[in-house]
Order: C-alpha cells, then sequence, then structure tokens
C-alpha cells in the first residue's frame, strides 16, 4: 500500500489543550496536505504546505514538514469541543501532481 | 454553490446487482476523483480523471468503472457488487493549478 501512517491513531484532550497528530510517508512529495473530517461527513481542506517549505501556520494550525524524515506534524493550538474530528495527512507524489495519497487518519476528540 | 453533489447518499444492494454512483461538481474545476473509505484504511483512490474525456487508475479501480460524462460529471459504476465493496465512497474534485480536492458527503453503500 502506498498509504502514509499517522500516529497517533486516536487522541483525547481537554478543551484548552494543545493537540498534535503526525504524518509519516513513503514516497518524494510535491506538497503535503491536511483534512478534517467530521463523523459522517466530506473532507474539508485545512492547510497546504509544500515541499521546499519547512512550516506553515494557519490560525490556531501549525504545520511542519520534514522531508528528510519523510513527516510532517499538524498542530492545533488551544483546542475547542468544536475540533473533535478525524484528521488526515495528504500526499502529491512528485511527479504526478493529479492524485492525493491519504493517510490513515487520527481520531481527535476534545472534552469541554 | 452546491460545490460537489453525490447521490443516492445511502444505498442497499444485494451481491451481483449493478449500480451507478453519481457526482457533480459546479466549480467548473478540472479533476475528478473518485475514493472509498474503510474503517481504518483512510481514503483509497479508485479512479480519477485530469481533464474532461481522460480516466485513470487509481489505488484500488478493480470491481469498478467510470464515465467522464462531461467536466461537471463523474460517474462510478459497479457492475456485479461484492460484500468487499462495502464502504462509504467519496467523490472530489480539484480546479487547474491548484492543489487540495473539495469533497462531496459521500455515499455509504452495503453489499449483502
Amino acid at each position: 500500500s502506498q498509504q502514509g501512517e499517522e500516529d497517533p491513531q486516536a487522541l483525547s484532550i481537554q478543551e484548552g489543550e494543545n493537540a498534535t497528530m503526525n504524518c509519516s510517508y513513503k514516497t518524494s512529495i510535491n506538497n503535503l496536505q491536511w483534512y478534517r473530517q467530521n463523523s459522517g461527513r466530506g473532507l474539508v481542506h485545512l492547510i497546504l504546505i509544500r515541499s521546499n517549505e519547512r512550516e506553515k501556520h494557519s490560525g490556531r494550525l501549525r504545520v511542519t514538514l520534514d522531508t528528510s524524515k519523510k513527516s510532517s506534524s499538524l498542530l492545533i493550538t488551544a483546542s475547542r469541543a468544536a475540533d473533535t474530528a478525524s484528521y488526515f495527512c495528504a500526499t502529491s507524489p512528485r511527479g504526478n501532481t493529479d492524485k492525493l495519497i491519504f493517510g490513515t487518519g487520527t481520531r481527535l476528540q476534545v472534552f469541554p | 454553490n452546491a460545490g460537489v453533489t453525490q447521490t443516492p447518499k445511502f444505498q442497499v444492494l444485494k451481491t451481483g446487482q449493478s449500480m451507478t454512483l453519481q457526482c457533480a461538481q459546479d466549480m467548473n474545476h478540472n479533476s475528478m476523483y473518485w475514493y472509498r473509505q474503510d474503517p481504518g484504511m483512510g481514503l483509497r483512490l479508485i479512479y480519477y480523471s485530469a481533464s474532461e474525456g481522460t480516466t485513470d487508475k487509481g489505488e484500488v479501480p478493480n470491481g469498478y468503472n467510470v464515465s467522464r460524462l462531461n467536466k461537471r460529471e463523474f460517474s462510478l459504476r459497479l457492475e456485479s457488487a461484492a460484500p468487499s465493496q462495502t464502504s462509504v465512497y467519496f467523490c472530489a474534485s480539484r480546479p487547474r493549478g491548484d492543489q487540495h480536492q473539495t469533497f462531496g458527503s459521500g455515499t455509504r453503500l452495503t453489499v449483502v
């Protein structure tokens, strides 16, 4: 399988805490993206980081990318109950920008 | 704008039956995709269409066919459904020059 791995598979935290999710992938990439999925719904794009970038911010989200280790992390700061969802990383393989390869996801539960 | 619309939302089939899952987008996107999502497996690409008139296999194409009817519509057909095709199916689209995908809300298919 080409799929990447995400770690942890599940994460439970209290509101106000930070949540960190990690993603490892297997091939050289053009970019790495993070998506969010609420239960029973479609995926929503959160943030994209290109292969020549090391860190990117968007609101309460911070993404890092280490291409030498083929890994990325997503940090959600000051989490809210509404952040409860599954989070997936997806990589765009170098040489084929038409495709995305998704990781297996992290289920985040934020308790009020 | 409706974005990406999938029909039906739910379907139960008997083994051996056929059906077509419909997907339409109203965002003038060039590329369209079909994924399946199984528990613990993340999303896996079935087929994609980089532009009107072209289709390509993804990671798990066996047992499926697709048609890019026009720029708006991309259908997925199961000719002879099998219980292993029980899954949630997502359609997505992407504009030329942009890397992130917009997803539909999914079709939950059960094959008995």
